[in-house]
């Protein structure tokens, strides 16, 4: 039962243009929405978070848009640049269980 | 700077050894984690602590077991390895809290022959 569905599964964008990665829940206990980076060879690292009274994050060129009552958020990537190619994992977390669940992350690939 | 060091980077087993990965951190986290990560798969929580001597099953479990003995320390334990376990491994730490910040450590790949 895969609790935080993610696509793609990979993105292919020109330099300059705009990554978008959705993600969607069905456990309306979740409170708590981070996005983690990670490049090859690398654990991933925390990007951006949300809280679900929030419905937009920003962060330089990151954005998550939140949508509760869709029980859906995405991450933005705006003027995407080579070096933001890497693998993007939504997640969720639950107050009380100390566990994130994350999607099955998004392989971004930005050409120059 | 906070950091989370898992001791192989590359293990090659045979099938039928018990094998051991080791983490350690140095942010005196309550929370320590091991996933597994397989590509299309994503991460898959294995088990976790919450505190010395203290764990729980996650989504998982089946084949390993962990040890907590000291709060910086959380060992993954493969019984009898399989070529199933063939993956890459990851170990996190965080506080406990609802908006918490989980550490990666940089994964060991353990390839089981």
């Amino acid at each position: 039962q895969q609790q935080v569905k993610q696509s793609p599964q990979s993105l292919i964008v020109q330099k300059g243009g705009i990554s978008i990665i959705n993600c969607a829940y069905e456990n309306t206990a979740f409170d708590y929405f981070p996005w983690y980076q990670q490049f090859p060879g690398k654990g991933p690292a925390l990007l951006i978070a949300i809280r679900p009274d929030v419905s937009e994050k920003k962060e330089g060129r990151f954005t998550i848009s939140f949508n509760k009552s869709a029980k859906q958020f995405s991450l933005h990537i705006m003027d995407s640049q080579p070096g933001d190619s890497a693998t993007y994992f939504c997640a969720a977390f639950q107050g009380g269980s100390e566990k994130l669940v994350f999607g099955k992350g998004t392989k971004l690939t930005v050409n120059p | 700077d906070v950091k989370v060091t898992q001791s192989s980077r590359y293990l090659v087993k045979r099938t039928g050894e018990k094998v051991f990965l080791e983490c350690v951190q140095d942010m005196d986290h309550e929370n320590m984690f091991w996933y597994r990560q397989d590509p299309g798969l994503g991460l898959r929580l294995i088990y976790f602590s919450y505190d010395v001597k203290m764990k729980e099953k996650g989504d998982i479990p089946e084949g390993y077991s962990v040890s907590r003995e000291k709060k910086e320390r959380f060992s993954l334990i493969l019984e009898s390895a399989s070529t199933n376990q063939t993956s890459m491994y990851l170990c996190a730490s965080s506080e406990p809290s609802w908006n918490t910040e989980a550490f990666f450590g940089q994964g060991t790949r353990l390839t089981v022959v």
